[in-house]
């Protein structure tokens, strides 16, 4: 069974502020993605990492891949309000063919 | 922009009663999933749908569980005796393919209370 590990599990900052939230694991996956979950909504899609290494920019939002496709981390530059909610990486096995496995999350409260 | 819906977003049943959980998938998706989150847990796979079929299935979709694609547009999930540990947000999602770069696109999501 593949487990995916999220630090830290809550994060409150000031607006303006950066911040990093991890993804790791031990297990190899074909892909990674990173979602964000509002309270009582659906996991909504911000990325898809596939190569390792692999570095997305969303605006101010930084994703990386690690070099050996087990971990992830995603960087805000400049937090604001809007970007509070529960960050969610989710990841493919190696086969790729798998379904998505989540971690629990990172519960990230920007203040003003 | 094309997104998962969901029917209802809530929904409140007594125990043992069956609940059918509908979600209409994105056009032109082929493969379509159910998840659940438990209250303060991690999402989890129950099950996914390709061809008319079941693809795989998670532990937790046992007997009790069935899915359903009974036209060209919507997904269901059924529960046919519900427990009071299947209250969760169950959420649909659907992909265009099953590869490593092939996103998966979640619904709003369905509230199920069992009483």
């Amino acid at each position: 069974t593949q487990l995916l590990e999220q630090s830290p599990q809550f994060l409150s900052i000031q607006e303006g502020e950066n911040l990093t939230v991890y993804c790791n694991s031990s297990s190899v996956f074909s892909s990674l993605q990173w979602y964000r979950q509002e309270p009582g909504e659906g996991p909504v899609l911000l990325v898809t990492v596939v190569t390792g290494g692999e570095v997305k920019k969303l605006k101010r939002l930084t994703f990386q891949f690690g070099d050996a496709r087990k971990d992830s981390s995603l960087h805000i530059t400049a937090a604001q309000p809007g970007d509070t909610g529960l960050y969610l990486c989710a990841a493919k096995g190696p086969s790729g063919n798998t379904p998505l496995v989540f971690g629990k999350g990172t519960r990230l409260s920007v203040i003003a | 922009e094309p997104e998962v819906t969901q029917t209802p977003s809530h929904q409140v049943t007594q125990m043992g009663q069956e609940v059918i959980l509908r979600c209409v998938p994105i056009s032109n998706h082929l493969y379509f999933y159910w998840y659940r989150q438990i209250l303060g847990q991690k999402v989890e796979f129950l099950v996914s749908f390709y061809n008319n079929e079941i693809s795989e299935k998670s532990e937790i979709f046992d007997d009790q569980f069935s899915v359903e694609r009974p036209d060209g547009s919507n997904f269901t999930l059924k529960i046919r005796s519900t427990k009071l540990e299947d209250s969760a947000m169950y959420f649909c999602a659907s992909s265009w393919g099953a590869n490593p770069n092939t996103e998966a696109f979640f619904g709003q999501g369905t509230r199920l209370t069992v009483v």
